[in-house]
């Protein structure tokens, strides 16, 4: 079948390099905020988190920074590996809604 | 997977024939969530339920219903197929505590419809 990763906007990185993924959300009321990775046949994988009142989260390797004034969300990855070749997407939330709204994606390609 | 499985993990019928999809958890999480997955489209809410026996519409639930009879199981039945359902499908879950509402996905079913 289609790959769900076709139709997506893809960014082509070196092994070692540092990624950074956009990902700007539609509601200025949203207030938590996800980066999910899906690798080719499985399902979504929770990466990291951050909420409304930071504007900066670190986990091991990843960052994430949030500007709410453009409502935009960035995910940094370090030392970028082929490991970390999927697609990547934000999604959003509000306080007290129990749904979340997905982004569509970035594809990110990692060569050796 | 966090103790999630989905049965079938692939599925291929004809237009017009009933399917279910079968969502299991083994965290006791009260949220459940099913979504389809398309090219161009990304991740669509189906239908979602809160507890037992409590469900709520998302925004491509036409064609589709859920039920939710036990905390561990959430099922999804296309009551009469058709080939604009032929997609990948996501089943989540979430305990959605206060502020946060991460939510852990299964390894999803691809269903193709003839």
């Amino acid at each position: 079948g289609e790959s769900v990763g076709l139709h997506l906007p893809t960014l082509s990185v070196q092994e070692g390099d540092n990624s950074i993924i956009n990902c700007a959300y539609s509601n200025s009321a949203s207030d938590y905020f996800i980066w999910y990775k899906q690798e080719s046949g499985k399902g979504p994988q929770f990466i990291i988190d951050i909420r409304s009142n930071m504007d900066k989260r670190q986990g091991q390797r990843v960052t994430v920074l949030l500007n709410k004034t453009v409502k935009h969300l960035s995910l940094q990855i370090a030392a970028t590996q082929p490991g970390d070749s999927a697609v990547y997407f934000c999604a959003e939330n509000i306080a007290g809604y129990s749904t979340l709204t997905f982004g569509k994606g970035t594809m990110l390609l990692v060569s050796p | 997977d966090a103790g999630i499985t989905q049965s079938p993990r692939h599925k291929v019928t004809e237009t017009g024939t009933p399917v279910t999809l079968r969502c299991h958890q083994t965290e006791n999480h009260r949220y459940m969530y099913w979504y389809r997955q398309d090219p161009g489209h990304g991740l669509r809410l189906i239908h979602y339920s809160y507890g037992v026996k409590d469900t709520d519409k998302g925004e491509v639930s036409d064609g589709y219903s859920v039920s939710r009879s036990k905390t561990e199981d959430f099922l999804l039945t296309l009551e009469s197929a058709t080939s604009s359902q032929t997609s990948v499908y996501f089943c989540a879950i979430s305990e959605s505590r206060g502020l946060s509402n991460e939510q852990f996905f299964g390894p999803g079913t691809r269903l193709t419809v003839l």
